[in-house]
């Protein structure tokens, strides 16, 4: 019964590293998200995957990309990290258009220094 | 203006009392409500779900929606300690980009 697992839940990198936050569900879902939150700012999209195969940008795409390796599984990855990118992300997953109904991971806390 | 708005708090109430939690938003084309509950250092969880306007009533929880006045709002009943959490509002118009509130943070003393 593990729904949607996220690893690392923490990690510390410093400005310029790159690292890749991991994603897999196991419902069955169709569509694939990653949500960044910030004191005051709520949950803002990255990017999501409607289905397998498509990818698209959300709200706060700018220093992110992602990869939607099969239905399962939707990786985040951050090139050369900046302190702006300091946040807790989220991954989530819903299982088809029109189901609002999103299933989100514990979380990963990154802090970039 | 953010399109939905929502007080972050902290709202403090005794055990036992009826909790208001509010959301104000802008886009009229939004037809799917949420509530979701996060507890510290986990992810948020659903809590409520409403299509178009109404209330739904879920045991000690009832969620509203007033599309007219572009506003909805989550009650909370015989709080208990347990119910300490942030809630947030999230609205969508039925793509994929489901919009959040800020969160409330609400805080239940026994």
């Amino acid at each position: 019964n593990a729904g949607v697992t996220q690893t690392p839940k923490f990690q510390v990198l410093k400005t310029g590293q790159s690292m890749t936050l991991q994603c897999a569900q196991d419902m069955n879902h169709n569509s694939m998200y990653w949500y960044r939150q910030d004191p005051g700012m709520g949950l803002r999209l990255i990017y999501y995957s409607a289905s397998e195969g498509t990818t698209d940008k959300g709200e706060v795409p700018n220093g992110y990309n992602v990869s939607r390796l099969n239905k399962r599984e939707f990786s985040l990855r951050l090139e050369s990290a900046a302190p702006s990118q300091t946040s807790v992300y989220f991954c989530a997953s819903v299982n088809t258009r029109g189901d609002e109904k999103l299933f989100f991971g514990s979380g990963t806390q990154l802090s970039v220094l | 203006q953010k399109e939905v708005e929502q007080d972050p708090g902290p709202l403090s109430v005794p055990e036992g009392a009826i909790v208001s939690l509010n959301c104000t938003y802008s886009n009229s084309a939004f037809q799917y409500f949420m509530w979701y509950r996060q507890y510290s250092r986990k992810g948020p969880e659903l809590l409520m779900y409403t299509y178009s306007s109404g209330n739904k009533e879920d045991g000690r929880f009832t969620a509203q929606v007033d599309k007219s006045s572009k506003y909805i709002s989550l009650f909370i009943r015989d709080s208990q300690p347990s119910d300490s959490a942030t809630y947030l509002c999230a609205m969508s118009g039925g793509g994929f980009k489901t919009i959040f509130g800020a969160g409330t943070r609400l805080f239940v003393k026994a």
